[in-house]
């Protein structure tokens, strides 16, 4: 079964700080990959996902993430965070290329960001 | 985007009691919706994934006659937690995919059970 791992459980940086945020995953297969973003008191929401070509995605909110099969990663980045960004981040991973199946989440990062 | 309700957004419940969460697609269908479970600062572990009009399936270690799961349209599903305990209290959350290239998720359902 696979498995999804992120390297730093909470992050904290001031603002235009940049940012990075691994994800690793354990699949040798095809996979589609995803970053979730969870605002405080609010759902999951797609920042950004990844399923074939260009390996670095340019999600929502100035958000990117690279695909790195070789290393089986999927960092998230973002060149400089606003306080807005405070939130908590999830890796997420669907293996087998089923696009809409079920999805293996990985432990969570939050993120505070000082004004 | 396309949005997902849940209801209740918590509950309260004795234990032995059962609780029925629901989860709805408002403005498209979904063939396909999971439920997960989310432990105060864990990550979402996948339940079950049902699929409409087809009987849902379990992830390993997931109790099917203690987690019923009705997915009886295309817009609604139903989780229900059947003689609960307080270790059933958690975050339970659902998400519904119309078959494209997202799953959407609900805001989730607090459950507590005394």
């Amino acid at each position: 079964a696979q498995s999804v791992s992120q390297h730093n459980h909470h992050v904290i940086l001031s603002e235009a700080a940049s940012l990075e945020l691994g994800c690793n995953y354990s699949y040798g297969g095809t996979v589609n990959l995803f970053w979730y973003v969870q605002y405080p008191g609010q759902h999951l929401q797609l920042l950004l996902k990844y399923f074939s070509g260009d390996p670095l995605v340019k999600g929502i909110k100035g958000f990117e993430a690279e695909f790195i099969k070789s290393k089986f990663s999927f960092n998230l980045r973002k060149p400089s965070v606003q306080w807005s960004d405070t939130a908590e981040y999830f890796c997420a991973v669907n293996a087998g290329g089923t696009s809409y199946g079920k999805l293996t989440f990985g432990q969570g990062t939050i993120l505070t960001v000082h004004p | 985007g396309a949005v997902v309700s849940q209801h209740p957004s918590w509950v309260i419940c004795k234990s032995g009691t059962s609780v029925k969460i629901e989860c709805r697609s408002l403005d498209f269908q979904a063939t396909t919706m999971f439920w997960y479970r989310q432990f105060p600062k864990q990550s979402l572990m996948l339940m079950a994934t049902s699929n409409e009009g087809s009987k849902a399936t379990y992830e390993q270690g997931v109790e099917k006659d203690k987690f019923l799961i009705n997915h009886a349209s295309l817009t609604l599903s139903t989780l229900t937690v059947t003689s609960a305990h307080p270790e059933d209290s958690s975050f339970y959350i659902c998400s519904a995919s119309g078959g494209y290239n997202e799953q959407f998720f609900g805001p989730g359902t607090r459950l507590t059970v005394l």
